[in-house]
């Protein structure tokens, strides 16, 4: 069965620091990822996506991820923090279907 | 202005009672959804719905009701049966890259 695990529960940072939150998929076809942001009490909002194509997936407030197959990954980075990043940070997975598996989230802490 | 709305933002249900939660979105997508949310565990599929008319189960689908009259609404009744209903519950769309697209949120509470 198709799964998303990321691997960190919470990632704290300093200001200005470079951040990697990591997502691991399990799929043995193709498949489209997502990332997404969730501010406290808030909907998620789409950081960016890969579907095909470039492995590397830039995206809004100067995130990027790298789609690496082989080792069925798609870490998302940034290289340097903000405080306004502090959030909750959302892998998905989609093989082509109605659903879309959410990994549980990743809360990026930023301190000053 | 283009988007899915959800109402009330904040809802309060007394045990025994049945409340219903609002979707509706002007972005013309045939697919919508509704997940729940509790603290650390991400999301969770309640129901979803390709098109008008008809709705599948999700993983968690026990205590909930859907229905989907009108492409631009899908509400979300969530019953007494439901008995651990405290949770932050949001609807979605999906476009046809399976992008998808969130409105703002109910959080619901028992009292």
């Amino acid at each position: 069965a198709q799964s998303v695990t990321q691997l960190d529960s919470q990632v704290p940072v300093f200001e200005e620091a470079p951040v990697e939150l990591r997502c691991n998929y399990s799929s043995s076809v193709s498949v489209y990822l997502f990332w997404y942001v969730q501010y406290p009490n808030q909907g998620l909002q789409l950081l960016l996506k890969y579907l095909s194509g470039s492995t590397l997936v830039k995206g809004i407030n100067g995130f990027e991820a790298e789609f690496n197959k082989s080792q069925t990954s798609f870490h998302l980075r940034k290289p340097s923090v903000h405080i306004s990043d502090t959030a909750e940070y959302f892998c998905a997975a989609n093989t082509g279907g109605f659903k879309t598996i959410f990994g549980a989230g990743t809360r990026l802490f930023v301190k000053a | 202005d283009g988007g899915i709305t959800q109402s009330p933002k904040y809802l309060f249900r007394k045990e025994g009672q049945n409340v219903t939660l609002s979707c509706e979105q002007n972005l013309n997508h045939d697919a919508m959804y509704w997940y729940r949310q509790d603290p650390g565990q991400g999301l969770r599929l309640i129901y979803y719905s390709q098109i008008v008319n008809d709705f599948q189960k999700g993983d968690i689908a026990e205590g909930y009701s859907v229905s989907r009259e009108k492409k631009e609404s899908f509400p979300l009744t969530v019953t007494s049966a439901q008995k651990n209903p405290t949770a932050f519950y949001l609807c979605a769309t999906a476009s046809g890259t399976n992008e998808q697209f969130f409105g703002p949120g109910t959080r619901l509470t028992v009292l």
